[in-house]
């Protein structure tokens, strides 16, 4: 299963809300997670399920979708957000991620 | 708290085998709750799951990888290993293990991550 992420690349601004998409080539329910990571670091769990939080993750991130469209959205960004951003799907083997999307500081 | 640290060679030659190696503390690879993987990422690209070992189960394994890619289980040092043979720099990259857990559904573990280098 193929999963395209879009935009590649983004430009905002600190308290800018946000929304990334995934989507996948057939359908995966919601077996979808999103992952935060930062230069040198290993990738994040914020959202699994497609639309569940991981405790301790802010409330700014939430996830939606089923089937093949997915978003992540961040409602109001702040410094420390700004990161590559990959969704993963384990609807079935071999799991996938998307290509990434990279948030950058305008 | 589970925590996951890679170890293995920094170079590998190419043709030879890559073998790594997975630590985990403050859990078990045994519980039926838990999948262990190898995830890798070249530089500057992305993330690309290698496969899992389950104990209570068989392993699954990437078929772009073509039946290079094998990974096993000790549960006596609470480990779980990578073996992938005739390397060439194309697999050269960044290896995480990582922990996916039936509650989640997703990786909610990484280990920090081990840079391998394929070169002669």
């Amino acid at each position: 299963i193929q999963l395209t992420q879009s935009p590649s690349s983004l430009s905002a601004s600190v308290g800018d809300r946000v929304t990334l998409t995934c989507r996948a080539s057939q359908g995966i329910s919601s077996s979808l997670a999103w992952y935060q990571q930062k230069p040198g670091k290993a990738p994040k769990l914020l959202i699994y399920d497609a639309s569940s939080s991981i405790s301790g993750v802010p409330s700014r991130f939430s996830g939606s979708g089923s089937g093949t469209d997915f978003t992540l959205t961040i409602s109001s960004l702040q410094p420390e957000d700004f990161a590559t951003y990959y969704c993963q799907q384990f609807n079935s083997y071999p799991i996938t991620f998307g290509q990434g999307t990279r948030l950058e500081i305008k | 708290q589970v925590q996951l640290q890679e170890s293995g060679p920094g170079l590998v030659k190419p043709s030879q085998t890559l073998s790594l190696t997975c630590t985990v503390s403050g859990g078990s690879i045994t519980s039926g709750y838990f999948y262990w993987s190898w995830i890798r990422q070249p530089a500057g690209k992305g993330l690309e799951w290698i496969g899992r070992f389950y104990a209570s189960g068989s392993p699954y394994y990437n078929p772009s990888l073509r039946g290079r890619v094998s990974i096993s289980g000790d549960t006596s040092k609470n480990q779980f290993s990578l073996n992938l043979t005739s390397v060439t720099a194309a697999d050269t990259a960044v290896y995480y293990c990582a922990r996916r857990t039936d509650v989640h559904d997703a990786f909610d573990v990484w280990g920090h991550g081990t840079m391998v280098t394929v070169s002669s």
